[in-house]
């Protein structure tokens, strides 16, 4: 089932903007992690957050984690046309050592 | 370093006949290892997990079926393909602590025809 959910499902801005994308989730987590997908490619891993963690940074990327809203969101800054790709939440929850659960991404389209 | 292999990258086949997917993954000892699918322009659906040789744990009922013949190869099939079992394959893997990050294959790109 998929339990995440990305907003906006699509988002187009201009490079050198910053791209915020949220997802929300229904049930208690262990951690959260985002993952970046180009176009007929595999998935790529980009960042974790525990659930005992409220922000966390990698490069351009900076992640929160809201686990009273159940809710994380996604900033790019400075964003670039490299960026352009789906991205997708998942999140490892109370109850299964061995699944993520995934929500449906949201497309982001960096234009020049 | 590890790595995922999946082959191969794009398979056109008619409806009702067998498939094969492969999946290897060096660099790691006693993976879970993951079958996704992807709808066109939709997020992931797991298929099948298996934490260890012979174990296998199915998530959704359909005519695929997945087996773990060696520790690091996981492979996908089905008997007699549908219209419906188009769609882009993932293979991934996971380390055995919980639940962390998980690394993906590139894919394979099936369609029934």
């Amino acid at each position: 089932s998929q339990q995440g959910e990305e907003d906006p499902q699509a988002l187009s801005i201009q490079e050198g903007e910053n791209a915020t994308m949220n997802c929300s989730y229904k049930t208690s987590i262990n951690n959260l992690q985002w993952y970046r997908q180009n176009s007929g490619r595999g998935l790529v891993h980009l960042i974790l957050i525990r659930s005992n963690e409220r922000e966390k940074h990698s490069g351009r990327l900076r992640v929160t984690l809201d686990t009273s809203k159940k809710s994380s969101s996604l900033l790019i800054t400075a964003s670039r046309a490299a960026d352009t790709a789906s991205y997708f939440c998942a999140t490892a929850t109370m109850d299964s050592n061995y699944q993520l659960i995934w929500g449906a991404g949201t497309k982001l389209i960096i234009k020049p | 370093s590890q790595t995922i292999h999946q082959w191969p990258a794009t398979l056109v086949q008619p409806v009702g006949s067998p498939l094969s997917l492969e999946c290897t993954v060096e660099g790691t000892s006693n993976p879970n290892l993951y079958w996704y699918r992807q709808a066109a322009g939709r997020g992931l659906q797991l298929l099948f997990y298996s934490v260890g040789i012979g174990q296998i744990s199915s998530e959704v009922p359909q005519n695929l079926s997945a087996s773990r013949p060696q520790d690091r190869q996981f492979i996908l099939s089905s008997k007699k393909l549908l219209l419906s079992d188009s769609g882009f394959y993932l293979c991934a893997w996971g380390g055995v602590q919980g639940v962390r990050e998980q690394y993906f294959g590139p894919g394979t790109r099936l369609t029934v025809t």
